[in-house]
Protein backbone atom coordinates (compact mmCIF):
# COMPACT_ATOMS: atom_id res chain seq x y z
CA UNK A 1 0.00 0.00 0.00
CA UNK A 2 1.12 3.53 -0.58
CA UNK A 3 2.79 4.89 2.31
CA UNK A 4 2.81 8.19 1.73
CA UNK A 5 -0.41 9.38 0.15
CA UNK A 6 -0.61 12.65 -2.51
CA UNK A 7 -3.40 15.32 -3.31
CA UNK A 8 -4.24 16.53 -5.55
CA UNK A 9 -2.88 14.28 -8.71
CA UNK A 10 -2.96 17.65 -10.64
CA UNK A 11 -3.68 21.21 -10.40
CA UNK A 12 -4.06 24.16 -12.77
CA UNK A 13 -2.75 27.85 -11.58
CA UNK A 14 -2.53 31.19 -12.82
CA UNK A 15 0.62 32.84 -13.14
CA UNK A 16 0.91 34.79 -10.18
CA UNK A 17 -1.14 32.32 -7.88
CA UNK A 18 -0.54 29.54 -5.29
CA UNK A 19 -0.08 25.90 -5.71
CA UNK A 20 -0.37 24.09 -3.00
CA UNK A 21 0.56 20.01 -2.77
CA UNK A 22 -0.58 17.92 0.35
CA UNK A 23 0.85 14.92 1.55
CA UNK A 24 -0.11 12.05 4.66
CA UNK A 25 2.57 9.37 5.79
CA UNK A 26 1.86 6.57 8.01
CA UNK A 27 5.02 5.43 9.43
CA UNK A 28 6.24 7.55 12.29
CA UNK A 29 9.93 6.14 11.72
CA UNK A 30 10.14 8.74 9.01
CA UNK A 31 12.11 11.73 10.00
CA UNK A 32 12.84 13.12 6.44
CA UNK A 33 10.32 14.59 4.29
CA UNK A 34 11.98 15.86 0.55
CA UNK A 35 10.32 17.40 -1.97
CA UNK A 36 11.14 16.51 -6.03
CA UNK A 37 10.67 18.06 -8.76
CA UNK A 38 10.87 16.35 -12.20
CA UNK A 39 10.25 17.95 -15.91
CA UNK A 40 9.49 15.64 -18.61
CA UNK A 41 12.35 13.66 -19.70
CA UNK A 42 13.77 13.98 -16.64
CA UNK A 43 14.71 12.69 -13.62
CA UNK A 44 13.86 13.93 -10.50
CA UNK A 45 15.33 16.83 -8.78
CA UNK A 46 15.23 17.78 -5.34
CA UNK A 47 13.81 20.75 -4.72
CA UNK A 48 13.77 21.06 -0.48
CA UNK A 49 13.13 19.58 2.60
CA UNK A 50 12.63 19.31 5.94
CA UNK A 51 13.05 17.38 8.93
CA UNK A 52 10.68 17.22 11.91
CA UNK A 53 12.30 19.41 14.28
CA UNK A 54 10.81 22.45 11.93
CA UNK A 55 7.05 23.48 11.45
CA UNK A 56 8.35 25.30 7.95
CA UNK A 57 11.31 25.84 5.98
CA UNK A 58 11.76 28.08 3.26
CA UNK A 59 13.61 28.68 0.03
CA UNK A 60 12.81 31.01 -2.64
CA UNK A 61 9.42 30.88 -2.84
CA UNK A 62 8.80 27.48 -2.56
CA UNK A 63 7.32 26.40 1.37
CA UNK A 64 7.37 23.42 3.29
CA UNK A 65 4.74 23.00 5.96
CA UNK A 66 5.36 20.70 8.53
CA UNK A 67 2.67 19.06 11.06
CA UNK A 68 4.03 16.21 13.26
CA UNK A 69 1.28 15.35 14.90
CA UNK A 70 -0.87 15.04 11.91
CA UNK A 71 1.36 13.25 10.18
CA UNK A 72 1.32 15.23 7.21
CA UNK A 73 3.35 17.99 5.08
CA UNK A 74 2.80 20.36 2.37
CA UNK A 75 4.25 22.00 -0.04
CA UNK A 76 3.49 25.85 -1.21
CA UNK A 77 4.86 27.26 -4.56
CA UNK A 78 4.45 31.11 -4.45
CA UNK A 79 3.86 33.36 -6.90
CA UNK A 80 3.72 30.42 -8.98
CA UNK A 81 5.54 30.59 -13.05
CA UNK A 82 4.67 29.17 -15.80
CA UNK A 83 8.60 27.55 -15.49
CA UNK A 84 7.29 25.33 -12.27
CA UNK A 85 5.21 23.28 -14.85
CA UNK A 86 6.33 20.34 -13.66
CA UNK A 87 5.20 17.22 -11.38
CA UNK A 88 6.13 17.05 -7.95
CA UNK A 89 6.74 14.43 -5.76
CA UNK A 90 6.89 14.14 -2.07
CA UNK A 91 8.40 11.88 0.22
CA UNK A 92 9.71 10.26 3.33
CA UNK A 93 12.48 8.12 4.55
CA UNK A 94 14.74 7.96 7.53
CA UNK A 95 17.62 10.02 7.76
CA UNK A 96 20.56 8.95 6.20
CA UNK A 97 23.50 8.27 9.11
CA UNK A 98 25.98 5.75 10.60
CA UNK A 99 23.47 2.75 11.35
CA UNK A 100 20.74 3.96 8.61
CA UNK A 101 20.24 5.04 5.42
CA UNK A 102 17.24 6.65 3.62
CA UNK A 103 14.97 4.23 1.37
CA UNK A 104 12.40 6.29 0.32
CA UNK A 105 9.08 6.26 -0.15
CA UNK A 106 7.11 8.51 -2.61
CA UNK A 107 3.93 9.96 -3.35
CA UNK A 108 1.69 9.39 -6.53
CA UNK A 109 3.05 12.92 -7.99
CA UNK A 110 0.85 16.00 -8.90
CA UNK A 111 1.00 17.52 -11.87
CA UNK A 112 1.15 21.04 -11.64
CA UNK A 113 0.77 23.30 -14.55
CA UNK A 114 0.87 27.32 -14.56
CA UNK A 115 -1.10 29.21 -17.02
CA UNK A 116 0.35 32.44 -18.28
CA UNK B 1 30.22 16.92 -13.55
CA UNK B 2 28.42 13.77 -15.16
CA UNK B 3 26.60 12.94 -11.81
CA UNK B 4 24.03 9.53 -12.46
CA UNK B 5 24.23 8.52 -15.47
CA UNK B 6 22.08 5.83 -17.20
CA UNK B 7 22.40 3.98 -20.52
CA UNK B 8 20.34 3.34 -22.94
CA UNK B 9 17.60 5.79 -22.64
CA UNK B 10 15.24 3.98 -24.43
CA UNK B 11 15.03 0.41 -25.54
CA UNK B 12 12.33 -1.81 -26.63
CA UNK B 13 12.39 -5.72 -25.64
CA UNK B 14 10.89 -8.71 -26.74
CA UNK B 15 8.81 -11.00 -24.01
CA UNK B 16 11.16 -13.25 -22.41
CA UNK B 17 14.36 -11.50 -23.69
CA UNK B 18 16.44 -10.25 -21.15
CA UNK B 19 18.87 -6.90 -20.80
CA UNK B 20 20.97 -4.77 -18.43
CA UNK B 21 19.94 -1.31 -17.53
CA UNK B 22 23.75 0.49 -16.72
CA UNK B 23 24.08 3.11 -14.32
CA UNK B 24 27.13 4.72 -13.49
CA UNK B 25 27.90 7.66 -10.71
CA UNK B 26 30.63 9.52 -10.25
CA UNK B 27 30.39 10.85 -6.82
CA UNK B 28 31.51 8.71 -4.56
CA UNK B 29 28.57 8.40 -3.00
CA UNK B 30 27.89 4.81 -0.82
CA UNK B 31 24.40 4.27 -1.73
CA UNK B 32 22.46 3.73 -4.64
CA UNK B 33 19.00 3.04 -5.82
CA UNK B 34 16.95 0.86 -8.14
CA UNK B 35 13.04 3.04 -9.07
CA UNK B 36 10.46 2.17 -11.50
CA UNK B 37 8.18 5.10 -12.48
CA UNK B 38 4.52 3.91 -13.58
CA UNK B 39 1.87 6.94 -14.45
CA UNK B 40 0.01 7.84 -11.25
CA UNK B 41 1.96 5.51 -9.28
CA UNK B 42 4.99 7.56 -8.02
CA UNK B 43 8.30 5.67 -8.05
CA UNK B 44 8.55 2.35 -6.57
CA UNK B 45 12.13 1.20 -4.86
CA UNK B 46 13.46 -2.33 -6.82
CA UNK B 47 17.03 -3.06 -5.16
CA UNK B 48 19.10 -0.61 -3.45
CA UNK B 49 22.54 -0.90 -2.21
CA UNK B 50 24.48 0.78 0.82
CA UNK B 51 27.87 0.35 -0.68
CA UNK B 52 30.38 -2.10 -2.60
CA UNK B 53 28.87 -6.23 -2.24
CA UNK B 54 26.01 -5.33 -0.33
CA UNK B 55 22.28 -5.26 -2.31
CA UNK B 56 18.98 -5.71 -0.97
CA UNK B 57 15.28 -5.60 -2.14
CA UNK B 58 13.07 -3.23 -2.47
CA UNK B 59 9.36 -2.69 -2.36
CA UNK B 60 8.96 -4.59 -5.79
CA UNK B 61 12.16 -6.84 -6.43
CA UNK B 62 10.36 -9.73 -8.34
CA UNK B 63 11.74 -9.91 -12.11
CA UNK B 64 14.83 -8.04 -11.54
CA UNK B 65 18.33 -8.77 -10.17
CA UNK B 66 21.25 -6.23 -9.52
CA UNK B 67 24.91 -6.48 -8.65
CA UNK B 68 27.37 -3.58 -6.80
CA UNK B 69 30.79 -5.02 -7.83
CA UNK B 70 32.23 -0.87 -7.59
CA UNK B 71 31.31 2.10 -5.64
CA UNK B 72 30.47 3.49 -9.22
CA UNK B 73 28.43 0.79 -10.51
CA UNK B 74 25.07 -0.62 -10.34
CA UNK B 75 23.75 -2.50 -12.80
CA UNK B 76 19.69 -3.59 -12.96
CA UNK B 77 19.47 -6.99 -14.92
CA UNK B 78 15.79 -8.38 -16.34
CA UNK B 79 15.40 -11.71 -16.84
CA UNK B 80 12.41 -12.87 -19.21
CA UNK B 81 10.90 -9.06 -19.74
CA UNK B 82 7.53 -9.15 -19.27
CA UNK B 83 4.75 -6.57 -20.72
CA UNK B 84 4.35 -5.78 -16.55
CA UNK B 85 7.96 -4.45 -16.75
CA UNK B 86 6.97 -1.84 -19.42
CA UNK B 87 7.77 1.55 -17.12
CA UNK B 88 10.48 4.13 -16.98
CA UNK B 89 13.33 3.46 -14.57
CA UNK B 90 15.30 5.45 -12.82
CA UNK B 91 19.04 5.10 -11.08
CA UNK B 92 19.92 7.04 -8.16
CA UNK B 93 22.66 7.80 -5.93
CA UNK B 94 23.23 9.47 -2.58
CA UNK B 95 25.90 9.96 0.60
CA UNK B 96 25.68 7.98 3.71
CA UNK B 97 25.71 11.68 5.20
CA UNK B 98 24.11 14.34 2.56
CA UNK B 99 23.83 17.89 2.99
CA UNK B 100 19.89 17.29 3.12
CA UNK B 101 20.21 13.29 2.36
CA UNK B 102 19.22 14.08 -0.92
CA UNK B 103 19.32 11.97 -3.44
CA UNK B 104 20.61 12.33 -7.11
CA UNK B 105 18.43 10.98 -10.10
CA UNK B 106 19.45 10.20 -13.59
CA UNK B 107 17.80 10.69 -16.74
CA UNK B 108 15.93 7.54 -16.78
CA UNK B 109 15.39 4.25 -19.03
CA UNK B 110 11.92 4.48 -20.77
CA UNK B 111 11.43 0.84 -21.43
CA UNK B 112 8.88 -0.99 -23.34
CA UNK B 113 7.92 -4.74 -23.48
CA UNK B 114 5.98 -6.16 -26.35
Amino acid sequence: QQQVKQSPQSLIVQKGGISIINCAYENTAFDYFPWYQQFPGKGPALLIAIRPDVSEKKEGRFTISFNKSAKQFSLHIMDSQPGDSATYFCAASTFPSTDSWGKFQFGAGTQVVVTP
Amino acid sequence: NAGVTQTPKFRILKIGQSMTLQCTQDMNHNYMYWYRQDPGMGLKLIYYSVGAGITDKGEVPNGYNVSRSTTEDFPLRLELAAPSQTSVYFCASSPSRGRDGEAFFGQGTRLTVV
